[in-house]
């Protein structure tokens, strides 16, 4: 299995531009977690899926993030328009439910906005 | 708001020494806690998962006991050596998988 993959691995652009990062969550998983990570916050949970429907998006932080995940086999987190401040590793994780709510991390996204 | 704290944030330990570190969590709403190793560049591995009071769990040198009582989780590592230089870190789980984490523990082995 070749684990969840996330694209791009780097992304940098500038201040209003649209962003948007790509998930594949390991095969007959059916949970999908999009994380943020900043020195000041940690980890901070943004939003997740369960059977491709978002069940908890309180951690996105403003009307600038959106995400979806139209298959079991793919999620984008989309920002628009972009700022500094979202400069941040966005990582994606899935999790198949009844095994102990262990979840598998992508590589991540290092995004930088200018 | 759910509060999850690791101390220390940071630990520098020779090579050879023995280390732990603390994850204080509350103690109401308890499903599970999660212990993740999260090497630089990297992305998070699982390590261990908890769910009874008293639980204790090995992996090799690495070994975390469980208080849900009390609110806490003590991660070892014995004979710390150089690859075991991570962040770990430690998820508080109450079983709607929404899972909070903590900062991490950073710790630094010098050969």
């Amino acid at each position: 299995d070749a684990g969840v993959i996330q694209s791009p691995r780097h992304e940098v652009t500038e201040m209003g531009q649209e962003v948007t990062l790509r998930c594949k969550p390991i095969s007959g998983h059916d949970y999908l977690f999009w994380y943020r990570q900043t020195m000041m916050r940690g980890l901070e949970l943004l939003i997740y899926f369960n059977n491709n429907v978002p069940i908890d998006d309180s951690g996105m932080p403003e009307d600038r993030f959106s995400a979806k995940m139209p298959n079991a086999s793919f999620s984008t987190l989309k920002i628009q328009p972009s700022e500094p401040r979202d400069s941040a590793v966005y990582f994606c994780a899935s999790m198949t439910s009844g095994r102990n709510n262990e979840q598998f991390f992508g590589p991540g996204t290092r995004l930088t906005v200018l | 708001i759910l509060n999850v704290e690791q101390s220390p944030q940071s630990l520098h330990v020779q090579e050879g020494d023995s280390t732990n570190f603390t994850c204080s969590f509350p103690s109401s709403n308890f499903y599970a806690l999660h212990w993740y190793r999260w090497e630089t560049a990297k992305s998070p591995e699982a390590l261990f998962v908890m769910t009874l009071n008293g639980d204790e769990k090995k992996k090799g040198r690495i070994s975390a006991t469980l208080n849900t009582k009390e609110g806490y989780s003590y991660l070892y590592i014995k004979g710390s050596q150089p690859e075991d230089s991570a962040t770990y870190l430690c998820a508080f789980d109450t079983g709607g998988f929404k899972t909070i984490f903590g900062a991490g523990t950073r710790l630094f082995v010098k050969a």
